[in-house]
């Protein structure tokens, strides 16, 4: 059963803690993404990487970090840098090239309490 | 800069009945126009993509139509379902070569689809 998939679904963290969200797939891409989503805003780039060991910072990286190790794994810091971190996280994946149809994972809610 | 205006921002509309959302685009050089549907608190799903030589793509009951010279999009829901409420996002891919990274997502439009 391919797909991308993402956990925790819900998150809550404390101000000054840093949390990691998880994304995986197993669609064999080699590209993978992770957005920001806002109420009443478009999806925000945060980071980018198009194969492995290799990623590059989206529009709104500040106060976020990414490794990519392994293909089919891309995990998302959010540091206590990040001065307004309560969304909904996007990750998603694609063949090389971004211009190919990006596949998208269920979504985190974080919430800092 | 490449900018993404979807209109109306939202919509409510009777169950059976068709609506039509609109997409203008300022992105350039262009590549391609997608449309995903996005169910409240879930990761968007893919619609329809369409090329610049591509004017009509159909799934099912949605239509989307591309006019390149006018930068222009359209998403038509015929007969409308209680489960086409969500919101639709169109997204614009700018070619900038080599596989750089260069998507521009629109607001989206927000769907309600009442009995």
């Amino acid at each position: 059963d391919g797909g991308i998939t993402q956990s925790p679904k819900y998150l809550f963290r404390k101000e000054g803690q840093n949390v990691t969200l998880s994304c995986e797939q197993n669609l064999n891409h080699d590209a993978m993404y992770w957005y920001r989503q806002d109420p009443g805003q478009g999806l925000r780039l945060i980071y980018y990487s198009q194969i492995v060991n290799d990623f590059q910072k989206g529009d709104i990286a500040e106060g976020y970090s990414v490794s990519r190790e392994k293909k089919e794994s891309f995990p998302l810091t959010v540091t206590s840098a990040q001065k307004n971190p309560t969304a909904f996280y996007l990750c998603a994946s694609s063949t090389r090239y971004s211009y190919n149809e990006q596949f998208f994972g269920p979504g985190t809610r974080l919430t800092v309490l | 800069k490449n900018q993404v205006e979807q209109s109306p921002q939202s919509l409510i509309i009777l169950e059976g009945k068709n609506c039509t959302l609109q997409c203008n685009y300022t992105v350039s050089p262009f590549s391609n126009l997608r449309w995903y549907k996005q169910d409240t608190g879930r990761g968007p799903v893919s619609l329809t993509i369409m090329t610049f030589s591509e004017n009509t793509k159909s799934n099912g009951r949605y239509t989307a139509t591309l006019d390149a010279d006018t930068k222009q999009s359209s998403l038509h829901i015929t007969a409308s379902q209680l489960s086409d409420s969500a919101s639709y996002i169109c997204v614009v891919s700018g070619d900038s070569g080599a596989g750089s990274y260069q998507l521009t997502f629109g607001k989206g439009t927000k769907l309600s689809v009442i009995p």
